[in-house]
């Protein structure tokens, strides 16, 4: 049974760090691209962050390239997302979700990041 | 980057009658192995996203065949026959043709 847990959500100031990690398991982890996907209070889904299975590619919303970095252990089965200069724009449930070729199949429950003062 | 767009974005059915949801892209999400890369996904309350339908017309493992997807290039509709208590939520399509992948507004579903 495929199960995505994430964890590390919490308060944190504007302008801090947050690491977010996924924790994988009852599937091939290294065989699926792995994705971050938010959304913001009472508010739709925004995808934010891609990385491909093995690593090699990753890309970025707008919205948080060049603060936030996406990476992965194949080994450990595990997902990681470093967020930097944190904004109150980022407040919202992160979700890991992983993808075997066109779709998000699997989606975690979930963690929330507050950025408030 | 491409827009999707959603409608309506509320949906009250009558349980056993059917609803539709659209959903339109700014460009076609025809790739060139001549699938279209359009999926829907519903956020019931209080939980994640799960997948309804990838590829525009099939559906994810464990889907009632109550619910079906059509439509090619820029226009696709979400139908679900013989609406039940349990199809509440939020509809979301999506695109994964191109990064960054974005999603449509949302169209929520309620019982009458």
């Amino acid at each position: 049974q495929v199960h995505l847990v994430e964890s590390g959500g919490g308060v944190v100031q504007p302008g801090r760090s947050l690491r977010l990690s996924c924790a994988a398991s009852g599937f091939t982890f290294s065989s699926y691209g792995m994705h971050w996907v938010r959304q913001a209070p009472g508010k739709g889904l925004e995808w934010v962050a891609v990385i491909w299975h093995d690593g090699s590619n990753k890309y970025y919303a707008d919205s948080v390239k060049g603060r936030f970095t996406i990476s992965r252990d194949n080994s450990k089965y595990t997902l990681d997302l470093q967020m930097n200069s944190l904004r109150p724009e980022d407040t919202a449930v992160y979700y890991c979700a992983a993808k075997a070729s066109t779709s998000l199949d699997h989606w975690g429950q979930g963690t929330l990041v507050t950025v408030s003062s | 980057d491409i827009v999707m767009t959603q409608s309506p974005l509320s949906l009250p059915v009558t349980p056993g009658e059917s609803a539709s949801i659209s959903c339109r892209s700014s460009q076609s999400l025809l790739h060139s192995s001549g699938s279209n890369y359009l999926d829907w996904y519903l956020q019931k309350p209080g939980q994640s996203p799960q997948l309804v339908i990838y590829l525009g017309s099939n559906r994810a493992s464990g889907v009632p065949d109550r619910f079906s997807g059509s439509g090619s290039g820029t226009d696709f509709t979400l139908k679900i026959s013989r609406v039940e208590a349990e199809d509440v939520g939020v509809y979301y399509c999506m695109q994964g043709l191109e990064i960054p992948h974005t999603f449509g507004q949302g169209t929520k579903l309620e019982i009458k």
